[in-house]
């Protein structure tokens, strides 16, 4: 069964403090992509990657940054988390090729403080 | 701007009918659209693909259609379940980078 997790379930962290939300799949994609989703706002792209260690900003890339040193893991990083950062994410892979589903993770839900 | 419209009030049934929801874009030509169940505390589950030289397309009680002159998709659930209840993302493949752009999706709730 493929699959894409993620590191918690449940996080909870204060003002100020970096956060690391890791996400592995085992489909070996080459596409990892990080989503917030609010109430009402849907899915926001915040990066993506094609590649080891090729990132690409989505629509809201201010306040986090990414790291992917190995295919299989793409970590989102808030480098000061700030209560504005309060979601659920979303990790996703993607095969290359316009045929292919995403597969997303469980998602992790943060609360900062 | 780039925009996509699903409704975003509930769309409530009873159960056994047919279900009908809406992903309205602009701006966009997309080659290939995509269906998705999102429900409560978890992520999306893909549903159906569909491209742009496809008029409809269909799996089980599932029913896609995609009219790139309206830039309109319209996804029908037949024979309605309680247990269709959630929330569908319709999401357009515009090229590049194989990425897609995400609906806010709409919740459907099937009564008994």
């Amino acid at each position: 069964d493929v699959k894409v997790t993620q590191s918690s379930r449940y996080l909870v962290k204060r003002t100020g403090e970096k956060v690391f939300l890791e996400c592995v799949q085992d489909m070996d994609h080459e596409n990892m992509f990080w989503y917030r989703q609010d109430p009402g706002l849907g899915l926001r792209l915040i990066y993506f990657s094609y590649d080891v260690k090729m990132k690409e900003k989505g629509d809201i890339p201010e306040g986090y940054s990414v790291s992917r040193e190995k295919k299989e893991r793409f970590s989102l990083i808030l480098e000061s988390a700030s209560t504005n950062q309060t979601s659920m994410y979303l990790c996703a892979s993607r095969g290359t090729g316009r045929n292919n589903e995403q597969f997303f993770g469980p998602g992790t839900r943060l609360t900062v403080l | 701007s780039q925009k996509i419209e699903q409704n975003s009030e509930a769309l409530n049934i009873q159960e056994g009918k047919t279900a009908t929801l809406t992903c309205n874009y602009t701006n966009y030509s997309p080659a290939y659209l995509q269906w998705y169940r999102q429900d409560p505390g978890r992520g999306p589950v893909f549903l159906l693909l569909i491209r742009e030289n496809e008029k409809e397309k269909r799996k089980e009680r599932l029913k896609v259609t995609f009219d790139t002159t309206l830039k309109q998709s319209l996804f029908h659930i037949t024979a309605s379940q309680p247990a269709d209840s959630a929330t569908y993302l319709c999401a357009l493949d515009i090229g590049g980078y194989n990425k897609l752009i995400f609906g806010a999706g709409t919740r459907l709730a099937v009564h008994p």
